[in-house]
């Protein structure tokens, strides 16, 4: 089946302890991207790949780290998390110009 | 700089009644643009799309929208509303040649018995 997998799903956290959200996509798909969700201002971007070793800022980068070491993985990385940081993350997955495909969510709560 | 505006925080509509919900755009060119729908506790879902040809993209669950390059609109429809199409719907946009979406804020949308 053609998915996109995010772990955790949930997290609860604690300021300052580094954590990585992963995602995967089986579909072969160049470009990746990671959004956060959050009441009133719906989804923005926080970085994004449009292949391999090939990343981007996004609107809203600052306290994230990315990689993408192979085509299917694009983790998240929070080095120093902080309470302005809980929200609901959002992992997807495209062809160039294509369709975004979007994994089930990870709620993260950083007390 | 690309923006999406929803209009409408929440729409509402008894069951059996059309629906539209709003969504509005600015960017260069002739973009491409998108409408997805969140229900609860779940991820968000592709409904359909508009790259080119006919102003009225059918797309899942038996809704619609409707291109207005004029007014620069691609406002989501549907002839008959169903309770279970209560969720949160989403307008997005990007430029052609570009993969990045910009998202509007959402439009909660909420069908009564």
């Amino acid at each position: 089946e053609a998915q996109v997998t995010q772990n955790p799903r949930y997290l609860i956290t604690v300021t300052g302890k580094k954590l990585t959200v992963t995602c995967s996509q089986n579909m072969n798909h160049e470009y990746m991207s990671w959004y956060r969700q959050d009441p009133g201002l719906g989804l923005r971007q926080i970085y994004y790949s449009m292949n391999v070793e090939v990343t981007d800022k996004g609107d809203v980068p600052e306290g994230y780290k990315v990689s993408r070491k192979e085509k299917r993985n694009f983790p998240l990385i929070l080095e120093s998390p902080s309470p302005n940081q809980t929200s609901l993350y959002f992992c997807a997955s495209s062809f160039r110009e294509g369709t975004q495909y979007f994994g089930p969510g990870t709620r993260l709560t950083v007390l | 700089a690309q923006s999406v505006a929803q209009p409408e925080d929440q729409v509402n509509v008894a069951e059996g009644n059309p629906l539209t919900v709003k969504c509005t755009y600015s960017v260069s060119g002739n973009p491409y643009l998108f409408w997805y729908v969140q229900y609860p506790n779940r991820g968000l879902q592709f409904l359909l799309k508009y790259i080119t040809g006919d102003n009225l993209v059918k797309g899942s669950y038996g809704f619609e929208a409707e291109f207005n390059k004029s007014q620069t609109s691609f406002h989501l429809k549907k002839p008959s509303a169903l309770v279970s199409d209560s969720a949160l719907y989403f307008c997005a946009v990007n430029p052609r040649g570009y993969s990045t979406l910009t998202f509007g804020k959402g439009t909660m949308l909420l069908v009564s018995p």
